[in-house]
């Protein structure tokens, strides 16, 4: 059963389209996040929510938009598409009440765009 | 100045070695560290998890944290082929920042 899905996990389109992936979480953590991997692997943090409320957001152009309907869900909606923006994007979630636990992350959605 | 620093590689040994991963940092007020493995195109899955300082240890895996130096450490032991993957550590401190900070990730190959 699995923890933290993403969809899709490959994501190839053309520069100034508008994408979403989408991310679920079963383990009723209280906090999502968003990170970025760019080519050399190094993950950064893009976003952060926790019970639905926005708690980070990281330098990132506004063509980001996160969306959380509820606290098991964390969106990330991406307008007009850039060739920069071609990475792998991963959702994590930890569950920070009473102390902060480790992140659990998703496959991730490898974006490409072209 | 990053706020984690790890050497990114690549490593590589030979079966059965002993491989030692390390990253340093620069926030005081981190309290607790962590050790993510990568496979290839794959998400990273937590391999240790330890709160301040002191040492873990989980089968062939030894995580030590030094917050005086402000050093931690992961020890393989026995290494083997199945253990080849980019080795990540990342830690947290306890405020609402609510945020994990990452290293840069050390690939390792272990040969057979």
């Amino acid at each position: 059963d699995t923890a933290v899905s993403q969809t899709p996990k490959y994501l190839v389109t053309q520069m100034g389209n508008d994408k979403s992936i989408k991310c679920e979480q079963n383990l009723g953590h209280d906090t999502m996040y968003w990170y970025k991997q760019d080519s050399k692997k190094f993950l950064k943090i893009m976003f952060s929510y926790n019970n639905k409320e926005l708690i980070i957001n990281e330098t990132v152009p506004n063509r980001f938009s996160p969306k959380s309907p509820d606290k098991a869900h964390l969106n990330l909606h991406i307008n007009s598409l850039e060739l920069g923006d071609s990475a792998v994007y991963f959702c994590a979630s930890s569950q920070t009440t009473g102390g902060l636990s480790e992140a659990f992350f998703g496959q991730g959605t490898r974006l490409t765009v072209v | 100045q990053k706020e984690v620093e790890q050497d990114p590689g690549p490593l590589s040994v030979p079966e059965g070695a002993i491989v030692s991963l390390n990253c340093t940092y620069s926030n005081s007020a981190f309290q607790y560290f962590m050790w993510y493995r990568q496979y290839s195109r794959k998400g990273p899955e937590l391999l240790m998890y330890t709160y301040s300082s002191g040492n873990k240890e989980d089968g062939r895996f030894t995580a030590q944290v030094d917050k005086s130096s402000k050093y931690i450490s992961l020890f393989i032991r026995d290494s083997q082929p199945s253990d080849s993957a980019t080795y990540l550590c990342a830690m947290s401190r306890t405020n609402t920042g609510n945020q994990f900070y990452f290293g840069t990730g050390t690939s390792l190959t272990v040969i057979p």
